[in-house]
Parts: C-alpha cells; sequence; structure tokens
C-alpha cells in the first residue's frame, strides 16, 4: 500500500465550528505533515510529526491543533477558524527525517463561511 | 534564506517536448523533486534526483542538473494532453523541510 489517504474529501464549516481532518498512511513511514496550499500558490509547511512527536510547527495559529495518535494516524482538529483559512489542506508522509521524498494524500479541500 | 524559483506558464502542442526550468539557491540540497499536480489533486512525485548527479532518465521525463549554476530542468517528451498539470520543482536540504517553487502551468494544446 503506497497511498496516503484524507478524509473528508470536502468540508464547508462556520467560524464557530469545531471539525477535524484526518489522514492515513500503511508504509510504516515515520514522519508525517500538514501543509496548507492556497489557490495556484505551493504547498506551505504547518506542522510535522516524526516518530509521533511535533517536530515542527512554523508559527500556525492555535485554531488549528495537530495530533498524531498512533505512526499511521494525523489529525487536524480546526476551530474558530476565519475564512481566509479556507485552502486545500495536503497530508503527506516521508520514510523517516533521512529523506525529503513526500509521498501526498489528495487533500481536504475547505471552505471558512 | 532558501529559494526556488520556475516560470509560471509554458504552452506546447501535443506529440513536442516540453522542458520546464527550475532555479534555486541553496548550495546544500541534497536532492531535488519534481512533483505534478492536477486539478483538485494533492501532489504526485514524478521524479527526483540526487545531488551528485547531472542527469537521470526514466521513460518520457529527463531531469538535468547544472549543480554550478544551480540549475534544474525537465524535459517531458512526446507530451500529451493528460501532461497538462502544474508542475514543482522542490529542494531538499536535509531535516524536514523542503522549498517548493511556486509552479509551472503546463497547457498542452491538441
Amino acid at each position: 500500500d503506497t497511498e496516503v489517504t484524507q478524509t473528508p474529501k470536502h468540508l464547508v464549516m462556520g467560524m464557530t465550528n469545531k471539525k477535524s481532518l484526518k489522514c492515513e498512511q500503511h508504509m510504516g513511514h515515520r514522519a508525517m505533515y500538514w501543509y496548507k496550499q492556497k489557490a495556484k500558490k505551493p504547498p506551505e509547511l504547518m506542522f510535522v510529526y516524526s516518530y509521533e512527536k511535533l517536530s515542527i510547527n512554523e508559527s500556525v495559529p492555535s485554531r488549528f491543533s495537530p495530533e498524531c495518535p498512533n505512526s499511521s494516524l494525523l489529525n487536524l482538529h480546526l476551530h474558530a477558524l476565519q475564512p481566509e483559512d479556507s485552502a486545500l489542506y495536503l497530508c503527506a508522509s516521508s520514510q523517516d527525517r533521512t529523506g525529503g521524498e513526500q509521498f501526498f494524500g489528495p487533500g481536504t479541500r475547505l471552505t471558512v463561511l | 534564506g532558501e529559494d526556488v524559483e520556475q516560470s509560471l506558464f509554458l504552452s506546447v502542442r501535443e506529440g513536442d517536448s516540453s522542458v520546464i526550468n527550475c532555479t534555486y539557491t541553496d548550495s546544500s540540497s541534497t536532492y531535488l523533486y519534481w512533483y505534478k499536480q492536477e486539478p483538485g489533486a494533492g501532489l504526485q512525485l514524478l521524479t527526483y534526483i540526487f545531488s551528485n548527479m547531472d542527469m537521470k532518465q526514466d521513460q518520457r521525463l529527463t531531469v538535468l542538473l547544472n549543480k554550478k549554476d544551480k540549475h534544474l530542468s525537465l524535459r517531458i517528451a512526446d507530451t500529451q494532453t493528460g501532461d497538462s498539470a502544474i508542475y514543482f520543482c522542490a529542494d531538499y536540504t536535509g531535516g524536514f523541510k523542503t522549498i517548493f517553487g511556486a509552479g509551472t502551468r503546463l497547457f498542452v494544446k491538441a
């Protein structure tokens, strides 16, 4: 299995809602990433988990809260988002910290009303 | 800081070759990647080249690396309409960070 899966595919939420994005991989990768991608822009790194520990937080606002329950799962909890947070949220994984080859999921298209 | 630059658009006719160019600034690059993104989808790794190589060929794809000029190119032979997408050049220098270029939008005309 060489796939990264993400759910849901699309999400529409209000500014007072709480929702979660989920990401799963079964390739035995020990590093997992959240990226945010706005239209016609490259992905921007948000968080990196390595061996289930948060390794990088790129100064992301606290309304985004990542969680890595185990080596296969990565969640992104969303609360009190703003309309400018609307974007494609991509999850990726890589074998470990020694290689940059990342496998991306299809993304969750988030719209904040 | 590190930077990766790409031209934003490229238009070619079906059957022609496409060449997408990229320049990067970091001298300590270890791997350089090309990713493809189709509309509404995630990024798909196409190919990569290790920094001590100058060329890599993989079926219709040829990657050329000029380390002295910090220039990377991706050539797609016999370009098809299914190749229409955004192509991102990415520079991996170690740790967890990959620096992505802005992406080149490839249009293939039938």
